[in-house]
C-alpha cells in the first residue's frame, strides 16, 4: 500500500536546528519530495531525493534512506519566517505524489 | 524557476452556479497537470491528473461530472466546478510538470467560497 507518516506539529527556537522526519511505504518508489507551505499559500518546492544520502541546499538539507523508507528535512539557523507546514511526498513509478499530512513547524523567539 | 499561474485567486459564487479556474504554465510546456483540493488544516488531496490532449484521470471519490477538467494545450488546464455547493468551498491548487522534469510546480491557488 501507499502510506506517508510525519509528525503533526513541532516547535523550535529561533537560531536553532530542527529535524522533521518522514517515513513512507510506496510501491514503485521514485523519489521523495519536501515542500514548504505557508498558511493560505500554495506549496513551494524545497528538495528532491531519489538516491540515498544527504542533499544540502543552504540552510535546508534533506536525507533519504530507501532501505528504511525514511527521510528527514533538516533546517538550520531557524528564522521566524520558517514557521510553516512542511509536506513530505513520495513519488511512485507513475510520477504520482503521495502526500503526508504535513508537519506544522512553530518557531519561537 | 518554472512559473505556474492560476486565475482567479479568489472567487465567491452562489450555490448552483459554475466556476472556472484556469491554470497556466508560463515558461515551460506542461505535459501533465494536477488539480488538488485542500481543506483548512488538512493536507493536499489530489483530485485528478490531466495529460495534454487526453481525458483526465480522476481520483476515487471525485465526481468527474461535477469537476470538469480540460487540458487543451501544453500551457493551459481548466477546472470547472459545476453546480457548486457550500461544501465545495475550498482551496484549489494546480501543479504542472514538464515531460523532462520530475518536479511539480504549484500555482498560487484559488480560494473558492460558495454561499
Amino acid at each position: 500500500g501507499q502510506n506517508i507518516d510525519q509528525p503533526t506539529e513541532m516547535t523550535a527556537t529561533e537560531g536553532a536546528i530542527v529535524q522533521i522526519n518522514c517515513t513512507y511505504q510506496t510501491s514503485g518508489f521514485n523519489g521523495l519530495f519536501w515542500y514548504q507551505q505557508h498558511a493560505g499559500e500554495a506549496p513551494t518546492f524545497l528538495s528532491y531525493n531519489v538516491l540515498d544520502g544527504l542533499e544540502e541546499k543552504g540552510r535546508f538539507s534533506s536525507f533519504l534512506s530507501r532501505s528504511k523508507g525514511y527521510s528527514y528535512l533538516l533546517l538550520k539557523e531557524l528564522q521566524m519566517k520558517d514557521s510553516a507546514s512542511y509536506l513530505c511526498a513520495s513519488q511512485d513509478s507513475n510520477y504520482q505524489l503521495i502526500w503526508g499530512a504535513g508537519t506544522k513547524l512553530i518557531i519561537k523567539p | 524557476g518554472a512559473v505556474v499561474s492560476q486565475h482567479p485567486s479568489r472567487v465567491i459564487c452562489k450555490s448552483g452556479t459554475s466556476v472556472k479556474i484556469e491554470c497556466r504554465s508560463l515558461d515551460f510546456q506542461a505535459t501533465t497537470m494536477f488539480w488538488y483540493r485542500q481543506f483548512p488544516k488538512q493536507s493536499l488531496m489530489l483530485m485528478a491528473t490531466s495529460n495534454e490532449g487526453s481525458k483526465a484521470t480522476y481520483e476515487q471519490g471525485v465526481e468527474k461530472d461535477k469537476f470538469l477538467i480540460n487540458h487543451a494545450s501544453l500551457t493551459l488546464s481548466t477546472l470547472t466546478v459545476t453546480s457548486a455547493h457550500p461544501e465545495d468551498s475550498s482551496f484549489y491548487i494546480c501543479s504542472a510538470r514538464s515531460l523532462s522534469g520530475y518536479e511539480q510546480y504549484f500555482g498560487p491557488g484559488t480560494r473558492l467560497t460558495v454561499t
